[in-house]
Parts: structure tokens; sequence; C-alpha cells
């Protein structure tokens, strides 16, 4: 199994929509980082937390450290956020403490 | 502008050869990781460097060895022991363990 689970691992979805991405961790963390990556291939951290809730425009993230649970919201979806999002969590034990593990990602096509 | 670049973009190997990606940041930073990216999968580390003239071999490091004689540069080589080493590579650095993470716009590696 899976250290970090995404769902789903596709998603389409119609302009406007809003848009909802889970990530389940079964290990001890640090912290939790929600992550882009667009069709060339580069990579963008949208959010790094630890507890609660974080927003950044219309991205809201949102952590259960208890469930070892994280959400990732789009509100008002639009074409340009096509991309992977992955979920990735920082471990905090061990001899790779600091490492990160990643989801595999969840590919989301919004439709004019 | 702050920032990681890698290159090339896209590089091509022949059996036998080693071949070398490049990874500079001017951030300032003292970890700098190496994550491979196959389709379908999760990212998984190579190599990480907390600090200049050491590293740590990651999940998958056989087959490939790095130096970090300054702080602004990480590269990798792909020695002619890796084996399927067709992949995306992206170089990642931060300043500290439970900071944000800076990706590269990666490298395609493709065997010839």
């Amino acid at each position: 199994k899976n250290e970090v689970e995404q769902s789903p691992q596709n998603l389409t979805a119609q302009e406007g929509e809003f848009i909802t991405i889970n990530c389940s961790y079964s290990v001890g963390i640090s912290a939790l980082h929600w992550l882009q990556q667009h069709p060339g291939g580069g990579i963008v951290s949208l959010f790094m937390l630890s507890s609660g809730k974080k927003k950044h425009g219309r991205l809201i993230a949102t952590i259960n450290i208890q469930e070892k649970h994280s959400s990732l919201h789009i509100t008002a979806s639009h074409p340009r956020d096509s991309a992977v999002y992955i979920c990735a969590v920082t471990r905090n034990y061990g001899g790779s403490q600091g490492n990160l593990i990643f989801g595999k990602g969840t590919k989301l096509s919004v439709k004019p | 502008d702050g920032g990681i670049t890698q290159s090339p973009k896209y590089l091509f190997r022949k059996e036998g050869q080693n071949v070398t990606l490049s990874c500079e940041q001017n951030l300032n930073h003292d970890a700098m990781y190496w994550y491979r990216q196959d389709p379908g999968q999760g990212l998984r580390l190579i190599y990480y460097s907390q600090i200049v003239n050491d590293f740590q071999k990651g999940d998958i490091a056989e087959g490939y060895s790095v130096s970090r004689e300054k702080k602004e540069s990480f590269p990798l080589t792909v020695t002619s022991a890796q084996k399927n080493p067709t992949a995306f590579y992206l170089c990642a650095s931060r300043e500290a363990t439970n900071e944000k993470l800076f990706f590269g716009s990666g490298t395609q590696l493709s065997v010839l």
C-alpha cells in the first residue's frame, strides 16, 4: 500500500465547477504539500501546511491531522487550472527525516 | 529573479554512456534534491544533499551519482549501470526541512 494515496486519479470538470482532490497518508508527518505540475513538466508549490486551512485565491487546502487526510479545493474552476495536482508529505522520523513522499498525482482537466 | 535552472531540457543517452544533468540554484538554499518521475508513478528520491560536500542516497540511488562542491550546484550523473534511465528528472531545493520546495523545469532523458 502506498504511503500517500490521492483520489481521484483523473478528474474532468466543466468550467465554473467546484473541485475537490483528496489525499490520505499513513506515516507520521511534519508537513503536507500540494504541488501543481503543468504539461511542460515544471512543478510549482501551491501550499505547505501542518494544520488547519490555507487559502490562496480560488484555491483552498485543508488538513486533518487526526484523520491523516487533506483536501485541495478549487472554486470556480477555469481551463487554466488543468494540470496534475500532487500531494506530498514530509516524513518526521528515522533516517529519512525531512524527506518527502509523493502521491501519484491527480490529473485535472477543466473544459470550457 | 531567484530560482532553479535545470539543463538540458532534453537529453539522449547512448548505451554504455554516462550523462550528466545540471541543476543550479541562486536561492541560497542549503538542501537540494534529485527526483525521478515515471508515468503513473509518484516522484521518487534519487539523492539529496543538506549541505555542501555532503549528500545521501535516496530510495533509488543505484546507477546514479552526484556531487555537491558548491552550494549553488548539484549535478546528477546517470551512469551506464542505470539500465532503465528513460524518465523525467526533477531537481528541487529548499531552505530547511519544513520549508516550501522549489523545483526546476525538469530534464527528459531518453535512450537512443
